[in-house]
């Protein structure tokens, strides 16, 4: 596509469900990039897919976040046992080559997770 | 650890008028620097981006200066406008690794 897509935009969820994050990359990109953003804060990395490379999930923040990529295009980004420190906007991004220094990267708008 | 980290969170400034942006790193192995912006409700929008062997980066209206002595950045908006309302972030890469450190934001204000 002509740009980075998230779904859904905004999540509500209850405290302990699991919740399913999805970012569809722009088409061609071979890194793809998950971020957290609290209210007011900076963007926090939790996860860098490169092509066929092992994932670098240093920071994810415990082992309740996992992610996967499909085909080397889609990324889903699951949640388990939500809790309220997890609202926030999950930021997905993606880039040519994975060297942000030549393209920077590309920013889908966001899926805002609230857990009440 | 590594850190990047802004001075101002709220810069209102006049439409108009040029506006400074600074960002601190605390990082000497940052060979990269971005800026972004990012309006409400949306992703961050890549502005403009130096290498740690440049001092100074010029685009449309916006200039990012490098100072590596005192680990410094700072962007520069030249004829601020309504439009430049957002919030700014400087982000850093470190050579060998993938991931950008964001800083915290900036909101920049611009008034009419």
């Amino acid at each position: 596509g002509a740009g980075v897509s998230q779904s859904p935009s905004n999540k509500v969820t209850e405290k302990g469900k699991d919740v399913e994050l999805r970012c569809d990359p722009i088409s061609g990109h071979t890194a793809l990039y998950w971020y957290r953003q609290s209210l007011g804060q900076g963007l926090e990395f939790l996860i860098y897919f490169q092509g066929n490379s092992a994932p670098d999930k240093s920071g994810l923040p415990s082992d309740r976040f996992s992610a996967e990529r499909t085909g080397g295009s889609v990324s889903t980004l699951t949640i388990q046992r939500t809790q309220q420190e997890d609202s926030a906007v999950y930021l997905c991004a993606s880039s040519l080559f994975g060297t942000a220094e030549f393209y920077g990267y590309t920013f889908g708008s966001g899926t805002r997770l609230t857990v009440v | 650890g590594e850190s990047v980290g802004l001075h101002l969170p709220t810069l209102s400034v006049q439409e108009g008028d040029n506006s400074i942006i600074n960002c601190a790193y605390s990082n000497s192995a940052s060979d990269y620097f971005i800026w972004y912006k990012q309006e409400s409700g949306k992703g961050p929008q890549f502005i403009i981006d130096i290498r740690s062997n440049m001092d100074k980066r010029q685009g449309q209206r916006v200039t990012v200066l490098l100072n590596k002595t005192v680990k410094h950045l700072s962007l520069q908006i030249a004829a601020t406008q309504p439009g430049d309302s957002a919030v700014y972030f400087c982000a850093e890469k470190t050579e060998g690794r993938r991931a950008l450190t964001f800083g915290s934001g900036t909101r920049l204000q611009v008034q009419p």
